[in-house]
């Protein structure tokens, strides 16, 4: 089974620039999150989506950040004008009810590292 | 204060030592507890939930006190293996999950 696949890996922009980043959860898994960490913390989720509703967005920067997914598979999570605090690891995880050791289990993508200077 | 606490560590200790890591939590809506092991620059993976009863996975306890909020995981004769970073992990009723900082284990020959 593929995992959670996520890109860019790596980008390096300058402040006040815009980005993207893409994720594709687990096939048929419902829900999708989206977290960012920093370094030397836990990850902090920005906003989970059950297929293509948004159950929770209460951190994510509204001002700057936004994300969709559109039709309940594919997501992408965009920062618009980026800040050098927006520096972090992203990442993706899905789950699913059905799937894995637990209905609660959280697979992650391997994450896109964000550098802004 | 926040949601979910954890000593950071780190936590350096010879190979098979017996080692326990900490977590508590303020939300008292909260229902499903987790551990998940970060290695350096990898994504977070499920290492066990956390049930009422405490739940053993082979050398890994895991414990939960809910009248103090409380998580605990025992990690018996640790490997090399074993180094990296545990994620503390609580979600509530409402299906939001909040994850603590995590303790960092350095396990040496």
């Amino acid at each position: 089974e593929a995992g959670v696949a996520q890109s860019p890996r790596y980008k390096i922009i300058e402040k006040r620039q815009s980005v993207a980043f893409w994720c594709n959860p687990i096939s048929g898994h419902a829900t999708l999150y989206w977290y960012q960490q920093i370094l030397g913390q836990g990850p902090k989720l920005l906003i989970q989506f059950q297929n293509n509703g948004v159950v929770d967005d209460s951190q994510l920067p509204k001002d700057r950040f936004s994300a969709e997914r559109l039709k309940g598979v594919d997501s992408t999570l965009k920062i618009q004008p980026a800040k050098l605090e927006d520096s972090a690891v992203y990442l993706c995880a899905s789950s699913s009810l059905w799937a894995g050791r637990n209905p609660y289990e959280q697979y992650f993508g391997p994450g896109t590292r964000l550098t802004v200077t | 204060r926040k949601e979910v606490e954890q000593d950071p560590g780190p936590f350096n200790v010879p190979e098979g030592a017996t080692v326990a890591f900490n977590c508590t939590y303020s939300n008292s809506a909260s229902q499903s507890f987790f551990w998940y092991r970060q290695d350096c620059r990898k994504e977070p993976k499920l290492l066990m939930s956390v049930y009422s009863s405490g739940n053993e996975d082979g050398r890994f306890t895991a414990q939960l006190n809910r009248a103090s909020q409380y998580i605990s995981l025992l990690i018996r004769d640790s490997k090399l293996s074993d180094s990296a970073t545990y994620l503390c992990v609580v979600k509530t009723n409402a299906g939001k999950s909040t994850f603590g900082d995590g303790t960092t284990l350095t396990v040496k020959p």
